[in-house]
């Protein structure tokens, strides 16, 4: 079974830019969630979409939206890109709300 | 707010040798806590968990336990092998404030290097 895709591995940005990730979940999968990983902040939570509804929504600025699709794909896109948002940013995904988490390995963005 | 406290790191162990890594919370309600795994160049796998007081999570060799008294849950191994390198997070979800596994609170992790 094919565990959580994420793509691309790796995106290089200028500042002022934008970007969107993209992450498939795990067959079946119905909840979708995505994380910002730095070495400074840790892990913080983004959202959360489930079967195409953001249930929940992190501490983060406008800038930073997703969406889920019919499929359970899920998107997220950052607008005018700062420096700061330079991130390992994981997905993850599960059978529902309660199910544990299952994370890919990650799109990793470097803004300069 | 709710948060997570982990010990910092990294932490520097020969093969076989025992491992604590000291995990804190601050949460009202009755969290559920985490242990996850991050392998060098991979996303996070669930270790371990405990939903209520007095709980035991283990997995892999791994235990830890849900102290409520003490705010704590502990990850323990009695011998570690150089295979779990790898950095630790300890994480926490309120259910009982419309919380699901989707909305985790993260520590900082803590990277540990085992020596053969």
């Amino acid at each position: 079974k094919a565990g959580v895709t994420q793509t691309p591995r790796y995106l290089i940005k200028t500042r002022g830019q934008q970007v969107t990730l993209s992450c498939s979940p795990i067959s079946g999968h119905r909840s979708v969630s995505w994380y910002q990983q730095t070495p400074g902040q840790g892990l913080q939570f983004l959202f959360e979409y489930f079967s195409e509804t953001q249930r929940n929504k992190g501490n983060f600025p406008g800038r930073f939206s997703g969406r889920q699709f019919s499929n359970s794909r899920s998107e997220m896109n950052v607008s005018t890109l700062e420096l700061g948002d330079s991130a390992l940013y994981l997905c993850a995904s599960s059978l529902g709300l309660n199910s544990p988490l299952h994370f890919g390995n990650g799109t990793r963005l470097t803004v300069t | 707010g709710d948060s997570v406290t982990q010990m910092e790191g990294p932490v520097t162990l020969s093969e076989e040798a025992f491992l604590t890594i000291n995990c804190t919370y601050t949460a009202t309600g009755y969290p559920s806590l985490f242990w996850y795994v991050q392998y060098p160049g991979e996303g996070l796998q669930l270790l371990l968990k405990a939903t209520k007081a007095d709980d035991k999570g283990s997995n892999k060799g791994f235990e830890a336990t849900y102290r409520k008294e003490t705010t704590s849950f502990h990850l323990e191994k009695g011998s570690v092998q150089v295979s779990d390198s790898a950095v630790y997070f300890c994480a926490l979800i309120r259910f009982d404030y419309g919380g699901s596994q989707g909305n985790l609170i993260f520590g900082k992790g803590t990277k540990l290097s085992v020596k053969p």
